[in-house]
Protein backbone atom coordinates (compact mmCIF):
# COMPACT_ATOMS: atom_id res chain seq x y z
CA UNK A 1 0.00 0.00 0.00
CA UNK A 2 1.08 3.61 -0.27
CA UNK A 3 3.63 5.09 2.61
CA UNK A 4 3.41 7.89 4.26
CA UNK A 5 2.83 11.13 2.44
CA UNK A 6 3.65 14.68 2.76
CA UNK A 7 2.77 18.26 1.55
CA UNK A 8 4.10 20.23 0.21
CA UNK A 9 7.46 18.92 -0.38
CA UNK A 10 9.22 22.14 -0.47
CA UNK A 11 8.24 25.33 1.11
CA UNK A 12 9.35 29.10 0.75
CA UNK A 13 8.32 31.58 3.13
CA UNK A 14 8.56 34.92 4.10
CA UNK A 15 9.51 35.90 8.27
CA UNK A 16 6.70 36.15 9.80
CA UNK A 17 4.32 34.34 7.45
CA UNK A 18 2.39 31.29 8.80
CA UNK A 19 2.64 28.08 7.13
CA UNK A 20 0.52 24.75 7.62
CA UNK A 21 2.59 21.24 6.40
CA UNK A 22 0.62 17.98 6.02
CA UNK A 23 0.95 13.94 6.66
CA UNK A 24 -1.37 11.38 5.64
CA UNK A 25 -0.34 8.50 7.57
CA UNK A 26 -0.70 4.97 6.29
CA UNK A 27 -4.04 3.93 6.34
CA UNK A 28 -4.57 1.98 10.01
CA UNK A 29 -1.84 3.27 11.46
CA UNK A 30 -3.02 4.86 15.20
CA UNK A 31 0.64 6.51 15.98
CA UNK A 32 1.80 9.81 14.24
CA UNK A 33 4.66 11.79 15.27
CA UNK A 34 6.42 14.77 13.92
CA UNK A 35 10.26 15.51 14.10
CA UNK A 36 12.07 18.17 13.02
CA UNK A 37 15.66 17.63 11.29
CA UNK A 38 17.86 20.97 11.13
CA UNK A 39 20.74 21.09 8.67
CA UNK A 40 23.17 18.57 9.85
CA UNK A 41 21.83 17.52 12.86
CA UNK A 42 19.82 14.89 14.34
CA UNK A 43 16.18 14.38 14.65
CA UNK A 44 14.06 16.82 17.56
CA UNK A 45 10.97 15.23 18.20
CA UNK A 46 8.15 17.34 18.13
CA UNK A 47 4.89 16.13 18.69
CA UNK A 48 3.56 12.47 19.05
CA UNK A 49 -0.23 11.62 18.19
CA UNK A 50 -2.11 8.68 19.59
CA UNK A 51 -5.64 8.75 17.57
CA UNK A 52 -6.71 12.03 17.66
CA UNK A 53 -4.91 13.03 20.79
CA UNK A 54 -1.78 14.15 21.54
CA UNK A 55 0.39 12.88 25.49
CA UNK A 56 3.11 14.33 24.70
CA UNK A 57 3.15 17.88 23.17
CA UNK A 58 6.58 18.25 25.28
CA UNK A 59 8.93 18.77 22.00
CA UNK A 60 6.84 21.90 20.28
CA UNK A 61 9.86 24.25 20.41
CA UNK A 62 7.35 27.30 21.10
CA UNK A 63 3.46 28.55 21.12
CA UNK A 64 4.38 29.74 17.32
CA UNK A 65 3.75 25.57 16.74
CA UNK A 66 0.72 23.50 16.76
CA UNK A 67 -0.58 20.33 15.29
CA UNK A 68 -4.08 18.59 14.92
CA UNK A 69 -5.07 15.38 14.07
CA UNK A 70 -8.47 15.25 12.61
CA UNK A 71 -10.20 11.37 12.29
CA UNK A 72 -7.64 9.85 13.31
CA UNK A 73 -5.89 10.16 10.09
CA UNK A 74 -4.52 13.54 8.31
CA UNK A 75 -2.23 15.68 10.79
CA UNK A 76 -1.45 19.33 10.07
CA UNK A 77 1.18 20.64 11.92
CA UNK A 78 1.36 24.78 11.66
CA UNK A 79 4.05 27.22 11.93
CA UNK A 80 2.81 30.95 13.04
CA UNK A 81 4.74 34.09 12.60
CA UNK A 82 7.85 32.16 11.30
CA UNK A 83 11.43 32.70 12.14
CA UNK A 84 14.38 32.03 10.07
CA UNK A 85 15.36 29.60 12.82
CA UNK A 86 12.16 27.43 11.71
CA UNK A 87 14.16 26.57 8.31
CA UNK A 88 13.72 22.43 8.93
CA UNK A 89 13.15 19.40 7.07
CA UNK A 90 9.73 18.66 8.99
CA UNK A 91 9.37 14.52 9.14
CA UNK A 92 6.50 13.23 9.67
CA UNK A 93 6.32 8.64 10.86
CA UNK A 94 2.89 6.81 11.43
CA UNK A 95 2.93 3.52 12.92
CA UNK A 96 1.23 0.86 14.52
CA UNK A 97 0.44 0.88 18.19
CA UNK A 98 -0.34 -1.96 20.16
CA UNK A 99 0.57 -1.15 23.76
CA UNK A 100 4.49 -1.17 22.87
CA UNK A 101 6.16 1.65 20.42
CA UNK A 102 6.50 -0.27 17.37
CA UNK A 103 8.37 0.69 13.93
CA UNK A 104 7.65 4.14 12.53
CA UNK A 105 7.33 4.46 8.86
CA UNK A 106 8.95 7.95 7.57
CA UNK A 107 7.72 10.23 4.60
CA UNK A 108 10.05 12.09 2.49
CA UNK A 109 9.69 15.61 4.85
CA UNK A 110 8.67 19.04 4.11
CA UNK A 111 11.75 21.34 3.23
CA UNK A 112 10.91 24.37 4.65
CA UNK A 113 12.96 27.59 4.15
CA UNK A 114 11.94 30.88 5.78
CA UNK A 115 13.63 34.02 3.93
CA UNK B 1 13.21 10.80 31.41
CA UNK B 2 14.83 9.20 28.57
CA UNK B 3 18.09 9.92 26.46
CA UNK B 4 20.03 8.82 23.78
CA UNK B 5 24.33 8.86 22.96
CA UNK B 6 26.19 7.81 20.05
CA UNK B 7 28.93 7.87 21.01
CA UNK B 8 31.18 8.51 17.09
CA UNK B 9 29.20 11.42 15.07
CA UNK B 10 31.97 10.11 12.57
CA UNK B 11 32.99 6.18 11.96
CA UNK B 12 35.29 5.34 8.29
CA UNK B 13 35.76 1.86 7.79
CA UNK B 14 37.45 0.11 4.90
CA UNK B 15 35.14 -2.13 2.60
CA UNK B 16 34.97 -5.64 3.84
CA UNK B 17 36.42 -4.65 7.31
CA UNK B 18 33.76 -5.04 10.55
CA UNK B 19 31.49 -2.31 11.35
CA UNK B 20 31.22 -1.02 14.75
CA UNK B 21 29.04 2.12 15.36
CA UNK B 22 28.05 2.15 19.36
CA UNK B 23 24.43 3.82 21.49
CA UNK B 24 23.94 4.30 24.85
CA UNK B 25 20.79 5.02 26.22
CA UNK B 26 19.15 5.96 29.37
CA UNK B 27 15.43 5.19 29.94
CA UNK B 28 12.85 5.12 33.54
CA UNK B 29 11.64 2.54 32.03
CA UNK B 30 11.51 -0.88 30.11
CA UNK B 31 12.69 0.69 26.37
CA UNK B 32 12.52 -0.32 22.91
CA UNK B 33 15.08 0.63 21.16
CA UNK B 34 15.68 1.12 17.45
CA UNK B 35 18.08 1.90 14.56
CA UNK B 36 17.64 3.75 11.56
CA UNK B 37 19.76 4.29 8.27
CA UNK B 38 19.12 7.46 6.38
CA UNK B 39 20.69 7.73 3.00
CA UNK B 40 21.64 10.94 0.88
CA UNK B 41 18.76 12.35 -0.15
CA UNK B 42 16.78 9.45 0.95
CA UNK B 43 13.98 8.65 3.69
CA UNK B 44 14.85 7.09 6.87
CA UNK B 45 14.43 3.50 7.33
CA UNK B 46 14.23 1.04 10.13
CA UNK B 47 17.26 -1.30 9.97
CA UNK B 48 16.23 -3.52 13.12
CA UNK B 49 14.41 -3.04 16.72
CA UNK B 50 14.15 -4.34 20.21
CA UNK B 51 11.22 -4.92 21.90
CA UNK B 52 12.12 -7.09 25.16
CA UNK B 53 12.26 -10.29 23.22
CA UNK B 54 15.80 -12.02 22.18
CA UNK B 55 18.55 -9.50 23.16
CA UNK B 56 20.62 -10.27 20.04
CA UNK B 57 18.61 -9.02 16.82
CA UNK B 58 19.13 -9.73 13.60
CA UNK B 59 17.99 -6.69 10.77
CA UNK B 60 18.21 -5.86 6.91
CA UNK B 61 21.33 -6.29 5.01
CA UNK B 62 23.87 -8.19 7.34
CA UNK B 63 23.13 -5.89 10.48
CA UNK B 64 22.65 -6.40 14.22
CA UNK B 65 22.56 -5.52 17.52
CA UNK B 66 22.54 -6.70 21.24
CA UNK B 67 20.75 -5.43 24.02
CA UNK B 68 23.17 -5.59 26.78
CA UNK B 69 20.85 -3.95 29.86
CA UNK B 70 23.85 -4.22 33.01
CA UNK B 71 25.54 -1.62 30.03
CA UNK B 72 22.68 0.45 28.82
CA UNK B 73 24.01 -0.52 25.11
CA UNK B 74 23.00 -1.13 22.00
CA UNK B 75 25.56 -1.21 19.45
CA UNK B 76 25.16 -1.92 15.89
CA UNK B 77 27.73 -4.27 14.13
CA UNK B 78 28.10 -5.69 10.72
CA UNK B 79 30.78 -7.87 9.81
CA UNK B 80 31.93 -6.78 6.42
CA UNK B 81 31.28 -3.48 5.43
CA UNK B 82 30.23 -2.63 1.99
CA UNK B 83 30.33 0.45 0.04
CA UNK B 84 26.48 0.90 0.18
CA UNK B 85 26.68 1.21 3.78
CA UNK B 86 27.73 4.41 3.46
CA UNK B 87 24.82 6.62 5.59
CA UNK B 88 24.00 8.14 8.53
CA UNK B 89 22.76 6.06 11.29
CA UNK B 90 20.38 6.92 14.40
CA UNK B 91 19.83 5.45 17.49
CA UNK B 92 16.63 5.66 19.09
CA UNK B 93 14.51 5.15 22.51
CA UNK B 94 10.72 5.02 22.96
CA UNK B 95 8.81 4.40 25.97
CA UNK B 96 5.30 3.14 25.93
CA UNK B 97 4.48 6.79 26.24
CA UNK B 98 5.41 6.92 22.56
CA UNK B 99 7.93 9.93 22.48
CA UNK B 100 10.80 9.07 20.49
CA UNK B 101 14.66 10.62 21.44
CA UNK B 102 16.60 10.25 18.59
CA UNK B 103 20.63 9.93 18.95
CA UNK B 104 22.34 13.03 17.01
CA UNK B 105 23.50 10.79 14.40
CA UNK B 106 26.90 8.15 13.21
CA UNK B 107 27.99 9.06 9.82
CA UNK B 108 29.58 5.98 8.34
CA UNK B 109 32.17 6.46 5.61
CA UNK B 110 33.37 3.30 3.65
CA UNK B 111 36.35 3.65 1.85
CA UNK B 112 37.01 1.42 -1.08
Amino acid sequence: GAGVSQSPSNKVTEKGKDVELRCDPISGHTALYWYRQSLGQGLEFLIYFQGNSAPDKSGLPSDRFSAERTGGSVSTLTIQRTQQEDSAVYLCASSFYTGKPDTQYFGPGTRLTVL
Amino acid sequence: AQSVTQLDSHVSVSEGTPVLLRCNYSSSYSPSLFWYVQHPNKGLQLLLKYTSAATLVKGINGFEAEFKKSETSFHLTKPSAHMSDAAEYFCVVNTNAGKSTFGDGTTLTVKP
